[in-house]
């Protein structure tokens, strides 16, 4: 069964460093999204990406954050100066984003930690 | 903001009786809404999902339930199964207006005791 794949699993960075999160969405599907977790909160919608480039982004989502498509199969998220704020668990997921269907599928998550 | 409520942390249940998950949304513009199952260690895994122009959706031991002038909706396991322990979370979108970013809820962790 096709899968979200995510790396790194769980990355550690010094505050003010920049880190890049991976994602392989589904092959065939069209929407890509990042989410993050804050540790005991909910998951909150970063961003989502369609024919290459930003078609939403949430509040959180700041001049920090960056999202690409580098190739046919990647999907990254940049941070440009992590901050400590941004230690959660980042979500990418992906959909096919038709308007009746809109089920995500998810990739397991990479835990970021800032120190 | 909590546009997307589910008011009990935690739930357990004894295995083959039915699990009952409640959810409760604010923002009258959702017009489809999920549920997801997370495991510890993994992202949120779809489960079933309802669009606004129904009431009920079924799919196997799963049963979602839409109550629109509520704004509430429920999602019924029956039997329930120890396998499925695990947090529940519900989801809701704009389909309609072409938005596709989820609203999640905060998770119900529900235990099914053997």
């Amino acid at each position: 069964e096709p899968e979200v794949t995510q790396t790194p699993s769980h990355q550690v960075t010094q505050m003010g460093q920049e880190v890049i999160l991976r994602c392989v969405p589904i092959s065939n599907h069209l929407y890509f999204y990042w989410y993050r977790q804050i540790l005991g909160q909910k998951v909150e919608f970063l961003v989502s990406f369609y024919n290459n480039e930003i078609s939403e982004k949430s509040e959180i989502f700041d001049d920090q954050f960056s999202v690409e498509r580098p190739d046919g199969s990647n999907f990254t998220l940049k941070i440009r100066s992590t901050k400590l704020e941004d230690s959660a668990m980042y979500f990418c997921a992906s959909s096919l984003g038709t308007s009746l269907r809109n089920e995500q599928f998810f990739g397991p998550g990479t835990r970021l930690t800032v120190l | 903001d909590q546009q997307v409520k589910q008011n009990s942390p935690s739930l357990s249940v004894q295995e083959g009786r039915i699990s009952i998950l409640n959810c409760d949304y604010t923002n009258s513009m959702f017009d489809y809404f999920l549920w997801y199952k997370k495991y510890p260690a993994e992202g949120p895994t779809f489960l079933i999902s309802i669009s606004s122009i129904k009431d009920k959706n079924e799919d196997g031991r799963f049963t979602v339930f839409l109550n629109k002038s509520a704004k509430h909706l429920s999602l019924h396991i029956v039997p329930s199964q120890p396998g499925d322990s695990a947090v529940y979370f519900c989801a809701a979108t704009q389909s309609g207006a072409g938005s596709y970013q989820l609203t999640f809820g905060k998770g119900t962790k529900l235990s099914v005791i053997p």
